[in-house]
């Protein structure tokens, strides 16, 4: 599958502990973005980031979340001290440069299910 | 603020039956505009896109939607519906130039065989 992979499927975590949420994109592809879905809503953006760049993070909690995109590896999204409200779906995308054919569509991932008892 | 309205969130249809999901925004730029459908248990996958050119679009399994620039709309439709289409849809918009994506709430469809 050369798809955007995301890791885990399903993670479940207690108040208090550490989330940590993977992503490989694309093949080709060097920018990751991350939105979360809450119940009964749409996907909301988070963070955009290219190699070792975050771009803009206007849509990251400004506490207890990070995210990182490493020269090797994949794109991390950290959060730290969970709460009962961090429970969502995590879904990551990604695209290949722009440039490349002017905007392109992003591809996701199957997205991480965050559970927080 | 920049939005993207679905106004129908569940949608209930018979096999073979026509469907139009509405798809609103407000921007008042240039946008590039998506749908996007989700299988049960899999990921989001770009069923057709408008970046410019014709504003009717047609995608994949028989999709099509038409881009009204006047009404800000970009509805789906399927003149015959399977089974196979139960699904989550969501209407996304970007900005054009940007590479910020904003979604809609989606529309969750169930078609009864």
């Amino acid at each position: 599958n050369a798809g955007v992979m995301q890791n885990p499927r399903h993670l479940v975590r207690r108040r208090g502990q550490e989330a940590r949420l993977r992503c490989s994109p694309m093949k080709g592809h060097s920018h990751v973005y991350w939105y979360r879905q809450l119940p009964e809503e749409g996907l909301k953006f988070m963070v955009y980031l290219q190699k070792e760049n975050i771009i803009d993070e206007s849509g990251m909690p400004k506490e207890r979340f990070s995210a990182e995109f490493p020269k090797e590896g994949p794109s991390i999204l950290r959060i730290q001290q969970v709460v009962r409200g961090d429970s969502a779906a995590y879904f990551c995308a990604s695209s290949p440069p722009r440039g490349t054919g002017g905007n392109q569509p992003q591809h996701f991932g199957d997205g991480t299910r965050l559970s927080i008892l | 603020a920049q939005s993207v309205s679905q106004h129908n969130h569940h949608v209930i249809l018979s096999e073979a039956a026509s469907l139009e999901l509405g798809c609103n925004y407000s921007y008042g730029g240039t946008v590039n505009l998506f749908w996007y459908v989700q299988y049960p248990g899999q990921h989001l996958q770009l069923l057709l896109k408008y970046f410019s050119g014709d504003p009717l679009v047609k995608g994949i399994k028989g999709f099509e939607a038409e881009f009204i620039k006047s009404k800000f709309s970009f509805n789906l439709r399927k003149p015959s519906v399977q089974w196979s289409d139960t699904a989550e849809y969501f209407c996304a918009v970007s900005p054009q130039g940007t590479y910020k994506y904003i979604f809609g709430t989606g529309t969750r469809l169930k078609v009864l065989a």
